[in-house]
């Protein structure tokens, strides 16, 4: 049962243009969703945050949006930089309570390949 | 700061064999966590310790065991390794589990089983 979901293995973009993540989950008690990058050989670093009591998180180049009654959160990277050609993990964080709490769930990852 | 470190780096080991992979972190932080990412698969917990003293099974804990050995460390310990096990693994460690819980990653440790 996987409870975070990311479809799209894979996402190329031009330099400067936008690239656009997307992350699907399927339980309610998620309470935080977070964005994760991973460079080969390394672990993966946090990059935003958002609670699921807001729908938006700007961070410089990098906004996350939550639609609750969809389930679903994105992550925009504007303008793309191909220093960003990384796999981007989405995660979630359950709230006090559910089985989820004090844990992270990931989704599988995207590959996101920026050219020059 | 070394943040969350990570022995060994890499390893081979074959089917049978034991070993046991090391983590510590100077961060202070109260939880640690094992994962490993599999292709396809992103990172699923194997064990976590949301704090000293205590420790929990995630989502894939069979053919494994842990140790939170104090607060900075959090050993992960195949007692007999199985080619299923061929991974990369990842310790992690954050400062509660609670809230956003956002966890700090060692560099891995790529495993093999022959």
């Amino acid at each position: 049962d996987q409870q975070v979901k990311q479809n799209s293995p894979s996402l190329s973009v031009q330099e400067g243009r936008i690239s656009i993540l997307n992350c699907d989950y399927t339980n309610s008690m998620f309470d935080y969703f977070l964005w994760y990058k991973k460079y080969p050989a390394e672990g993966p670093t946090f990059l935003i945050s958002i609670s699921s009591i807001k729908d938006k998180n700007e961070d410089g180049r990098f906004t996350v949006f939550l639609n609750k009654s969809a389930k679903h959160l994105s992550l925009h990277i504007v303008p793309s930089q191909p220093g960003d050609s990384a796999v981007y993990f989405c995660a979630a964080s359950g709230r006090a309570g559910g089985t989820s709490y004090g844990k992270l769930t990931f989704g599988q990852g995207t590959i996101l390949t920026v050219h020059p | 700061n070394a943040g969350v470190t990570q022995t060994p780096k890499f390893q081979v080991l074959k089917t049978g064999q034991s070993m046991t992979l090391q983590c510590a972190q100077d961060m202070n932080h109260n939880s640690m966590y094992w994962y490993r990412q599999d292709p396809g698969m992103g990172l699923r917990l194997i064990y976590y310790s949301a704090s000293e003293g205590t420790t929990d099974k995630g989502e894939v804990p069979n053919g494994y065991n842990v140790s939170r050995l104090n607060k900075r460390e959090f050993s992960l310990r195949l007692e007999s390794a199985a080619p299923s096990q061929t991974s990369v693994y990842f310790c992690a460690s954050s400062e509660s589990g609670w809230g956003a819980n956002e966890q700090f990653f060692g560099p891995g440790t790529r495993l093999t089983v022959l």
